[in-house]
């Protein structure tokens, strides 16, 4: 199986800020990868596919880059309501692993 | 409106057999290059795939879990059936599924239903 990481685990931002999230692949994934966003005790939200691709209706804040194993999630300038965790998801093959979520709080 | 609802017991004891269903509106599983996954994630914890089924019958299930793990679909009826066997305490999660489509061979899971917990306790 393809094996997901992220960093940081866990960060701490100010509205305003530029966030930035990584996302590795244990092998080459070309740009088979989804970013989802979770607010507590809601399901979660696509967010971008095929590593930079906005899904429909996602604001532009939002932006995603890379390919092979390295891959990040932008947020160019948080706001409220972007506290969340958010994880990365490989689809390049079966089964589609999620990484282990970076939760995103208020500094 | 493409909608996604899951429905199962709410408790299940040690050693029983899950049996959740998937309930899907707005798209039809017969359509080309759609399917339909499940996703847990036990309390505080991470997401995990569980599997998907595609509307040409194509499954796939994760890993760890496939022994136990069965997937189907009623076209008719717009059900995903996903059974899970000799349920054990960490499968307390609540599990969802979602609609997975596909552009130009990316597949993401882009609209979810609300999720229904699972308790397993004697």
């Amino acid at each position: 199986d393809i094996q997901m990481t992220q960093s940081p685990s866990s960060l701490s931002a100010s509205v305003g800020d530029r966030v930035t999230i990584t996302c590795r692949a244990s092998q080459s994934i070309s740009s088979y990868l989804n970013w989802y966003q979770q607010k507590p005790g809601k399901a979660p939200k696509l967010l971008i596919y095929a590593a930079s691709s906005l899904q429909s209706g996602v604001p532009s804040r939002f932006s995603g880059s890379g390919s092979g194993t390295d891959f990040t999630l932008t947020i160019s300038s948080l706001q409220p309501e972007d506290f969340a965790t958010y994880y990365c998801q490989q689809s390049y093959s079966t089964p589609r692993v999620f990484g282990p979520g970076t939760k995103v709080d208020i500094k | 409106q493409v909608t996604l609802k899951e429905s199962g017991p709410v408790l299940v004891k040690p050693t029983e057999t899950l049996t959740l269903t998937c309930t899907v509106s707005g798209f039809s599983l017969s359509n080309a290059r759609m399917g339909v996954s499940w996703i847990r994630q036990p309390p505080g914890k991470a997401l995990e795939w569980l599997a998907h089924i595609f509307s040409n019958d194509e499954k796939s299930y994760s890993t760890s879990l496939k022994s136990r793990l069965t997937i189907s679909k009623d076209t008719s009826k717009s059900q995903v059936v996903l059974t899970m066997t000799n349920m054990d305490p960490v499968d307390t999660a609540t599990y969802y599924c979602a609609r997975t489509g596909t552009t130009y061979y990316y597949y993401y899971m882009d609209v979810w239903g609300k999720g229904t917990t699972v308790t397993v306790s004697s």
